[in-house]
């Protein structure tokens, strides 16, 4: 089946620094890779659509420039939390989705990565 | 809007109880997904299953099992025989065009020995 690896699964940081997170399909091109955001008990929270060559969509109240999002090739999105604070711990996880026209196309299983645990002191 | 409610915020039962956990969905659109996760303390989102809209029939895996409505927009989850390896988070979503999924709170099991 399809995979999707993330990359690191934990990281621990200082404040003020710059953490990147990888998300990439193993077996399969996405066009379009999502990252999610998830609080300690709580729900994932859509943070932006990643599509690759173009800018990312941001939704409502996720700062653009403190999540920078790059999607440069059809296997990998990186998410960049800049300069990181306490505050922006959390579990950050990606999904993607097969490039059109692929044999995976038309499963709509969202493929998710294993999660990244960020936590910054 | 698309919603997910995921009333049972968490349900505690002891091992061999069957267990139902609800989900309620909202949309607008005819052509829709719903899943069903499953989240262990490790934190990876495990995927149980996927119903599209047009498939009402109710589904059984092992233990598991679906039911399906879409005259009361449900989509609720059972486990039968519940074992204490299926203490875990376990999310709802629904998916519509485009592949961007939206959760529900989830719910949280505890199955005690």
């Amino acid at each position: 089946g399809a995979v999707v690896s993330q990359h690191p699964s934990r990281v621990i940081c200082k404040s003020g620094t710059s953490v990147k997170i990888e998300c990439r399909s193993l077996d399969f091109q996405a066009t379009t890779m999502f990252w999610y955001r998830q609080f300690p008990k709580q729900s994932l929270m859509l943070m932006a659509t990643s599509n690759e060559g173009s800018k990312a969509t941001y939704e409502q109240g996720v700062e653009k420039d403190k999540f920078l999002i790059n999607h440069a090739s059809l296997t990998l999105s990186t998410l960049t939390v800049t300069s990181a604070h306490p505050e922006d711990s959390s579990f950050y996880i990606c999904s993607a989705k097969p490039a059109t026209g692929g044999a995976l196309y038309w499963n709509t299983e969202a493929f998710f990565g294993q999660g990244t645990r960020l936590t910054v002191v | 809007a698309q919603k997910v409610t995921q009333a049972q915020t968490e349900i505690s039962v002891v091992e061999k109880e069957d267990v139902t956990l609800d989900c309620v969905y909202e949309t607008r659109d005819t052509t829709y997904y719903l899943f069903w996760y499953k989240q262990p303390p490790s934190g990876e989102l495990v995927f149980l299953i996927r119903r599209n809209s047009f498939d009402e029939q109710n589904e059984i895996s092992g233990r598991y099992s679906w039911n399906f409505q879409k005259s009361t927009s449900s989509f609720n989850f059972t486990i039968t025989a519940s074992q204490v390896v299926d203490s875990a988070v376990y999310f709802c979503a629904l998916s519509t065009g485009g592949f961007k999924t939206i959760f529900g709170a989830g719910t949280r099991l505890f199955v005690k020995a």
